[in-house]
């Protein structure tokens, strides 16, 4: 069974410039997750979609980052424009379940981008 | 909000010797709990789970974790350390819910012949 696939593995843009980030989870996983890990840190959820629908986007900067769900399978997270702080690993993972009261499932973690802006 | 507690941002052990690699949780109802490992640029490979099945969870590896309502803790073990041990290690809390999960800031773990 393949993994979560991302890409690119790396990227280094300049501040104020746009960057995207591409997920392909697991086939047939309902839910997908995109983390931020800064260096030194735990990673911290952005956003979370159950099929092509957001679940909980709480802790993503919304008036920069953005994403979408095409189709219920793949994934892009954007940052438009990017600032130095937003240099990190973006990690990409997936669950096999949609969210069931009660319950929780194993997230599938892909390599992950490395984000650096100068 | 549900916060997890990982004291120690770097152990030592030599090969051959016992790990102990500890996290505590806040939150009044117990989570669920994991402990996820990361090798240099690679992504974040679960080791082991607490489902409120058993307080002793087995994992990958020759991991375990004991779960302790009393203390709040979910200490990650292993009998004897491998050089191959050498990585990062998360321990991780979702409540019921959506699944999100909550992550410690990492113990890295080194390994010496």
């Amino acid at each position: 069974e393949a993994g979560v696939a991302q890409s690119p593995r790396y990227k280094i843009i300049e501040k104020r410039q746009s960057v995207a980030f591409w997920c392909n989870p697991i086939s047939g996983h309902a839910t997908l997750y995109w983390y931020q890990q800064i260096l030194g840190q735990g990673p911290k959820l952005l956003i979370q979609f159950q099929n092509n629908g957001v679940v909980d986007d709480s802790q993503l900067p919304k008036d920069r980052f953005s994403a979408e769900r095409l189709k219920g399978v793949d994934s892009t997270l954007k940052i438009q424009p990017a600032k130095l702080e937003d240099s990190a690993v973006y990690l990409c993972a997936s669950s096999p379940r949609a969210w069931l009261a009660g319950d929780t499932d194993t997230q599938y973690f892909g390599p992950g981008t490395r984000l650096t802006v100068l | 909000a549900q916060s997890v507690t990982q004291l120690g941002s770097h152990v030592s052990v030599s090969e051959g010797a016992l790990v102990l690699l500890r996290c505590n949780y806040s939150s009044s109802v117990p989570p669920y709990l994991f402990w996820y490992v990361q090798y240099p640029n690679q992504g974040l490979q679960l080791l082991l789970k607490y489902t409120s099945a058993a307080t002793l969870v087995k994992g990958i590896n020759g991991f375990e974790a004991e779960f302790k309502k009393s203390e709040t803790s979910f200490h990650l073990t292993k009998p004897s350390a491998h050089m191959s041990d050498a990585a990062e290690y998360f321990c991780a809390a979702s409540n019921t819910g959506f699944q999100k999960l909550v992550f410690g800031t990492g113990t890295r773990l080194l390994v010496s012949p």
